[in-house]
């Protein structure tokens, strides 16, 4: 079965701290993977696709198919980066991981 | 583009009653999805549409949810009879054909007393 799965539901970290968020996926076939981030009471949104190889508020994220994760990182984190993140693969249908709430403490 | 549109924000009524959320998708959008948002089991999908028409239904917890898409700008999630356990925040996203990034609503945030 599709899964994708984030291990931890509370990541605490203090301002400038660097941050990974973990997300492993098991999909048969190569899924496209994406990074929601939602803030407080709002929508979510996308942060990050893998196929862009992008950097977005200096999140990156690399797809690692031998330990099949897409865990996303920022070396650096700020206040304004507290949020709550989710992994999502998609192979016909959008799969969300539990999300994980990204706490950043001055 | 105005975005994803839901109505309404917020909604409290008591268990019992009948309950309808809308959504209105991107215009040219052909795929829209309905999720339910909760503390306990985080963000699931209920169901979704490509083209306007049910693909996979199997997040719908029970007969009491059903949901519609009458033509390509409009979609409807009912709940009848409510029960308490139904409040959560209920998300609608849409997006084009393909394996293109959901764009998502404001969301509903539903409480049943």
């Amino acid at each position: 079965a599709q899964r994708v799965t984030q291990p931890e539901k509370l990541l605490s970290v203090f301002k400038g701290a660097p941050v990974e968020l973990k997300c492993n996926y098991s999909y048969s076939g190569s899924p496209e993977l994406f990074w929601y981030v939602q803030y407080s009471r709002q929508r979510l949104q996308l942060l990050l696709r893998h196929i862009s190889r992008e950097s977005i508020k200096g999140f990156t994220a690399d797809l690692n198919k031998g330990e099949t994760s897409f865990h996303l990182k920022k070396p650096f984190a700020q206040e304004e980066d507290s949020a709550m993140y989710y992994c999502a693969g998609e192979g016909g249908k959008l799969i969300f991981g539990q999300g994980t709430t990204l706490q950043v403490k001055p | 583009d105005a975005g994803v549109i839901q109505s309404p924000r917020h909604e409290v009524t008591e268990m019992g009653q009948e309950v309808t959320l809308r959504c209105k998708p991107i215009s040219g959008h052909n795929s829209l999805f309905w999720y339910r948002q909760t503390m306990m089991r985080g963000l699931e999908l209920l169901i979704y549409f490509n083209n306007n028409v049910p693909i996979d239904d199997s997040g719908m917890p029970e007969d009491r949810f059903s949901a519609k898409m009458p033509n390509a700008s409009f979609s409807t999630l009912k709940i009848q009879p409510s029960e308490p356990r139904d409040s959560a925040v209920y998300f609608c996203a849409s997006r084009p054909t393909g394996n293109q990034p959901q764009h998502f609503g404001d969301g509903t945030r539903l409480s049943i007393l």
